[in-house]
């Protein structure tokens, strides 16, 4: 199983494009996530999915659009780039644990430079 | 509104000796709480999770307290080894018990 897995690695954007982050899991969760981690800041929840067809804002979904293609993938669009939207950005999906408990399996991030 | 809170300093300590990393929260009394590790350019992975009813939780060379009075947990590491170094974070369920909230972690150093 490979996990999560998320394309690109890195991107430089310029101020005003757009761009689609792709997220894709192979362990047949119900639910995924998008977060970014900013230095010093943790990781902030954009939009999650608790199951294929929903999506629900996060923290800071400002700026951004997200779509449930089906179980497996999940993607993050940035419309209009903006200098404050530079980070790194995790996909992660869920499974539940048994007595209760939502763990949380993270891709290996997305580092987005916006100029 | 509920704020978790992990000791920003980086902790450096000596191969062997144990690690022991805080967490504090408040506002809020979750069901359950988990750590996680993230090592530099890589996604965070799942340690241990520790419910409500759980005063001590052990894996392996891990050990995890919960102390709800406290409103604390403690994340110890035994026999530290400089593998061990990395960011571990410490994460809660929301209020809705469906999105988690993570802390922005601590930064371990085990010097060899």
């Amino acid at each position: 199983n490979a996990g999560v897995t998320q394309t690109p690695k890195f991107q430089v954007l310029k101020t005003g494009q757009s761009m689609t982050l792709q997220c894709a899991q192979d362990m047949n969760h119900n639910s995924m996530y998008w977060y970014r981690q900013d230095p010093g800041m943790g990781l902030r929840l954009i939009y999650y999915s608790a199951s294929e067809g929903t999506t629900d804002k996060g923290e800071v979904p400002n700026g951004y659009n997200v779509s449930r293609l089906n179980k497996r993938e999940f993607s993050l669009r940035l419309e209009s780039a903006a200098p404050s939207q530079t980070s790194v950005y995790f996909c992660a999906s869920s499974l539940v644990a048994r007595g209760g408990g939502e763990t949380q399996y993270f891709g290996p991030g997305t580092r987005l430079l916006v100029l | 509104s509920q704020k978790i809170e992990q000791n920003s300093e980086a902790l450096n300590i000596q191969e062997g000796k144990t690690a022991t990393l805080t967490c504090n929260y408040t506002n809020y009394s979750p069901a359950y709480l988990q750590w996680y590790r993230q090592d530099p350019g890589r996604g965070p992975v799942f340690l241990l999770l520790i419910r409500e009813n759980e005063k001590e939780k052990r894996k392996e060379r891990l050990k995890v307290t919960f102390d709800t009075t406290l409103k604390q947990s403690l994340f110890h590491i035994t026999a530290s080894q400089p593998a061990d170094s990395a960011t571990y974070l410490c994460a809660l369920p929301n209020t809705g018990g469906f999105k988690t909230i993570f802390g922005a972690g601590t930064r371990l150093f085990v010097k060899a």
